[in-house]
C-alpha cells in the first residue's frame, strides 16, 4: 500500500495570504494525485486532479504541482470559505489512499 | 439533478452483517466506475472498494478484503456494499462517489455503528 503523508497537520493562515500545503507519497505514484476539500459536516468536493487540473468550477486561486512522491496545493489568496480539511490522494495503483489531511484555518 | 444517494446505515453488532445502497440519478450511470469511501468519526477518509462500469473488475482495500462485496445493478442504477463479519472499526460515514481515479460526485453518505 502507498502510504500519503500531508504536512502540517494544522495551517493557519491570514484571509489574502498565501497557503501551501504539501502530500508525500511512499512512492512514485506519477502524476495521479488529486486533492478534496472537505468542509465540516459536507462531503468531500474534488479540487484538483492529475497533480495539477482544476475541476470543474474551482477558482483560479487554487493550484497544484509536483511530481512522482512530492505534491503541493497552493491556494493564492485565502478566502474565509477555504477554512476546510484538505486531502491528497494517490490513485496510480489498484489500492488507492489519502493522507491523513491538512486543517486550514482561517487567522 | 445529478445525484447519488446512501442509504442502509444504521447500528449492528460485532460480526453481523448491513448491505449499503446508493442510488444515481441525472447521469449515465453504466458508463462509470464507482468507488466506495468510508470516514470514522472524527478520522479521515480511506478508500474502500471501487467496481468497473460492467462490474467484470472490483478492488478493495487489505483491511475489507474477504468480508466487504461491491456489486451494481445497471439496470436500477444502484452500487451497493455488502457488509459481512463486521468490526468495531468500520463504523464510519460510507461515501459512494463516481470515479475510478477521481471523485468529481460524492453522496451525502450514510452512517452506521458497529457496537454491542
Amino acid at each position: 500500500e502507498i502510504v500519503m503523508t500531508q504536512s502540517p497537520a494544522t495551517l493557519s493562515v491570514s484571509p489574502g495570504e498565501r497557503a501551501t500545503l504539501s502530500c508525500r507519497a511512499s512512492q512514485s505514484v506519477r502524476s495521479n494525485l488529486a486533492w478534496y476539500q472537505q468542509k465540516f459536516g459536507q462531503a468531500p468536493r474534488l479540487l484538483i486532479y492529475n497533480t495539477s487540473t482544476r475541476a470543474t468550477g474551482i477558482p483560479a486561486r487554487f493550484s497544484g504541482s509536483g511530481s512522482g512522491t512530492e505534491f503541493t496545493l497552493t491556494i493564492s489568496s485565502l478566502q474565509s470559505e477555504d477554512c476546510a480539511v484538505y486531502y491528497c490522494h494517490q490513485y496510480d495503483n489498484w489500492c488507492h489512499s489519502f493522507g491523513q489531511g491538512t486543517k486550514l484555518e482561517i487567522k | 439533478e445529478v445525484q447519488l444517494v446512501e442509504s442502509g446505515g444504521g447500528l449492528v453488532q460485532p460480526g453481523g452483517s448491513l448491505r449499503l445502497s446508493c442510488t444515481a440519478s441525472g447521469f449515465t450511470f453504466s458508463i462509470y466506475w464507482m468507488t466506495w469511501v468510508r470516514q470514522a468519526p472524527g478520522k479521515g477518509l480511506e478508500w474502500v472498494a471501487n467496481i468497473k462500469e460492467d462490474g467484470s473488475e472490483k478492488h478493495y482495500v487489505d483491511s475489507v478484503k474477504g468480508r466487504f462485496t461491491v456489486s451494481r445493478d445497471n439496470a436500477k442504477n444502484s452500487l451497493y456494499l455488502q457488509m459481512n463479519s463486521l468490526r468495531a472499526e468500520d463504523t464510519a460515514v460510507y461515501y459512494c462517489a463516481r470515479g475510478r481515479g477521481t471523485f468529481d460526485l460524492w453522496g451525502q453518505g450514510t452512517m452506521f455503528t458497529v457496537s454491542s
